[in-house]
């Protein structure tokens, strides 16, 4: 049971290139959630999709964008990446609001 | 309260020792305050989610409790071993699935 799968685990780009974070759960949970981690910051939402076919916007989506693809995969896309989004990603995935969430590993982003 | 804060920042304790932490969080549109153990180099793991004013959840010799009116969580570890070594995430939701998260407290017990 691999929980929730994040790839890359690293990657690093330059200013203006786009990329795609993938996550894929396991659990069959409805809800997904794609996360930022900065250092002397807590975990600031994204995006999260509360269902398949449904996204919404969390506290920092500014230049990301999110596609749920189907139950299991939830997607998150830089189009021109910038050095203020070099950070460490989390995706989680949860039963529904109210529920725990398990997180994936992370991906390390630095972009130069 | 406008943000889940978290203390202290960072704690210390000697192998044996008991020791807790406090979250504050906004109480109003209060629906779902969770915990979670965050070990270096690992992921977020859950330890407890908590809805109900006066709630109390135990795994362990970890333990929680909850107070909605006046907006806050304590969590309690009994006899802390150098395992449990590792930052404490405390985040607070509304019923709209986003949850705001702490800046977390960093424990280490020293054996």
């Amino acid at each position: 049971n691999a929980g929730v799968t994040q790839t890359p685990k690293f990657q690093v780009l330059k200013t203006g290139q786009s990329m795609t974070l993938q996550c894929a759960q396991d659990m069959n949970h409805n809800s997904m959630y794609w996360y930022r981690q900065d250092p002397g910051m807590g975990l600031r939402l994204i995006y999260y999709s509360a269902s398949e076919g449904t996204t919404d916007k969390g506290e920092v989506p500014n230049g990301y964008n999110v596609s749920r693809l189907n139950k299991r995969e939830f997607s998150l896309r830089l189009e021109s990446a910038a050095p203020s989004q070099t950070s460490v990603y989390f995706c989680a995935s949860s039963e529904g609001v109210g529920q725990p969430q398990h997180f994936g590993d992370g991906t390390r982003l630095s972009i130069l | 309260i406008l943000n889940v804060e978290q203390s202290p920042q960072s704690l210390h304790v000697q192998e044996g020792d008991s020791t807790n932490f406090t979250c504050s969080f906004p109480s109003s549109n209060f629906y779902a305050l969770h915990w979670y153990r965050w070990e270096t180099a690992k992921s977020p793991e859950a330890l407890f989610v908590m809805t109900l004013n006066g709630d109390e959840k135990k795994k362990g010799r970890i333990s929680a409790t909850l107070n909605t009116k006046e907006g806050y969580s304590y969590l309690y570890i009994k006899g802390s071993q150098p395992e449990d070594s590792a930052t404490y995430l405390c985040a607070s939701g509304g019923s709209n699935y986003k949850l705001t998260f702490g800046k977390g407290t960093l424990l280490t017990v020293n054996p």
